[in-house]
């Protein structure tokens, strides 16, 4: 198992501005991820957090929206920027676990509350 | 390509009462199935999956699931509701990632 914490757990931030998000886990992971659930609606892929390398993103998300690090393996940061309100949504920061075999498990970290005004 | 239906966006029902939130998946290759719960302000938090062996899953909190591969099903299920259990439900998928369907709300009713 993995546990996650994000800081901050919610924020209220003003239209322009960026907000950078940050993902601990307690155990080193190669898998890491963002996701974002906007209002009512279910989780979207943002992007995979690859330790060394660029985040790769998905589509519909690009870099200098949502620029990414991932210094080691048990840490990333996701920057929301240049926020409008549209960006108000819950970021959820996730690992993926080796549990066997054949498959993974993911866990997901207590998310962060975004609200843009 | 990989997804997740749930087509439920509400299901209600009285404490005390089964409970059935529904998944339909499509999937090529064999199906890894997970179910994860939302409460209100907190993250998602693992409830069970299925990976191969006996259809029917066991889980957290009372929650079992049963794997249908003719009917391509993984409906989640209690058989006796809680209002503790009130929260947002959401089957997936492990395919290339994981896909996640849009959710069910489910409330009990006291």
């Amino acid at each position: 198992s993995a546990v996650i914490s994000q800081k901050p757990s919610r924020d209220i931030c003003q239209r322009g501005t960026s907000l950078t998000i940050q993902c601990q886990v307690d155990s080193q992971v190669t898998m890491m991820f963002w996701y974002r659930q906007q209002p009512g609606q279910s989780l979207t892929l943002i992007a995979t957090a690859n330790q060394g390398s660029e985040a790769t993103y998905e589509s519909g998300f690009v870099i200098d929206k949502f620029p990414i690090s991932r210094p080691n393996l048990t840490f990333s940061t996701l920057t929301v920027s240049n926020m409008s309100p549209e960006d108000s949504s819950i970021y959820l920061c996730s690992v993926e676990v080796r549990s066997g075999v054949a498959y993974n498990e993911q866990f997901f970290g207590p998310g962060t509350r975004l609200t843009v005004l | 390509a990989q997804s997740v239906a749930q087509p439920e966006d509400q299901v209600n029902v009285a404490e005390g009462n089964p409970l059935t939130v529904k998944c339909t998946y499509s999937v090529s290759g064999n199906p890894y199935l997970f179910w994860y719960v939302q409460y209100p302000n907190r993250g998602l938090q693992f409830l069970l999956k299925y990976i191969t062996g006996d259809n029917l899953v066991k889980g957290s909190y009372g929650f079992e699931a049963e794997f249908n591969k003719s009917q391509t099903s993984f409906h989640l299920k209690k058989p006796s509701a809680l209002v503790s259990d009130s929260a947002l439900y959401f089957c997936a998928v492990r395919g290339n990632q994981f896909y996640f369907g849009t959710g069910t709300s489910l409330t009990v009713i006291p």
